[in-house]
């Protein structure tokens, strides 16, 4: 069974404050996407990420993809209100026509103004 | 630009019932994929399709089935409901098999 945990799983925090949110496998992804997801509705991409070591940056976030295409993480710099929400990671696993995504467990942020 | 649309919004459903859910993918994309999450829990794959064909399945029972019609839309069924079925559905679209995944709002589904 082919699973991504995320951690951690809930954090709060004041707004300013930096965190990191890591999502790991055992499994060898080709390509893995960040999302963030607001209650009732579906989850929103942020970035996509494919190649082993990539960094990639939306305005105060950061995302790596690790060497090994086995994990991920995202930084929040100097987070805002705003960036409340369930932050989703997704691995792609693929090959021979047929192709799925496994979602990580979730990482519930709640930033205090 | 449409994003990916669902249909209904939210539908409540007794058990022992089958439903329909809908889902009209971005203009150009060929692929579809529904997922369902309950609630607390990340999305859980169901199926994916690609012109109109099976791609995908994830550890779901019989009970839901796909289809993929020639304009890319797409429909999920669940037979025989059980309360455990209650859940948040997605659809998802993408260009193809391999590109990135856009979701649709969902479809609240409650089994009483």
């Amino acid at each position: 069974t082919q699973l991504l945990e995320q951690s951690p799983q809930f954090l709060s925090i004041q707004e300013g404050e930096n965190l990191t949110v890591y999502c790991n496998s055992s499994s060898v992804f080709s390509s893995l996407q960040w999302y963030r997801q607001e209650p009732g509705e579906g989850p929103v991409l942020l970035v996509t990420v494919v190649t082993g070591g990539e960094v990639k940056k939306l305005k105060r976030l950061t995302f790596q993809f690790g060497d090994a295409r086995k994990d991920s993480s995202l930084h929040i710099t100097a987070a805002q209100p705003g960036d409340t929400g369930l932050y989703l990671c997704a691995g792609a696993l693929g090959g021979s026509g047929t192709y799925k995504y496994i979602f990580g467990t979730g990482t519930r942020l709640k930033v205090l103004a | 630009d449409a994003g990916v649309t669902q249909s209904p919004t939210h539908l409540i459903k007794t058990r022992g019932q089958h439903v329909t859910l809908r889902c009209s993918p971005i203009s150009g994309h060929k692929s579809v994929s529904w997922y369902q999450q309950v609630l607390g829990q990340g999305p859980q794959f169901i199926f994916q399709y690609y012109e109109k064909e099976e791609r995908g399945r994830g550890n779901f029972p019989d009970r839901f089935s796909a289809r993929q019609f020639p304009n890319y839309s797409s429909e999920l069924n669940v037979n025989a409901l059980l309360l455990g079925d209650s859940a948040l559905y997605l659809c998802a679209s993408s260009l193809d098999l391999y590109n990135e995944q856009f979701f649709g709002p969902g479809t609240r589904l409650t089994v009483l």
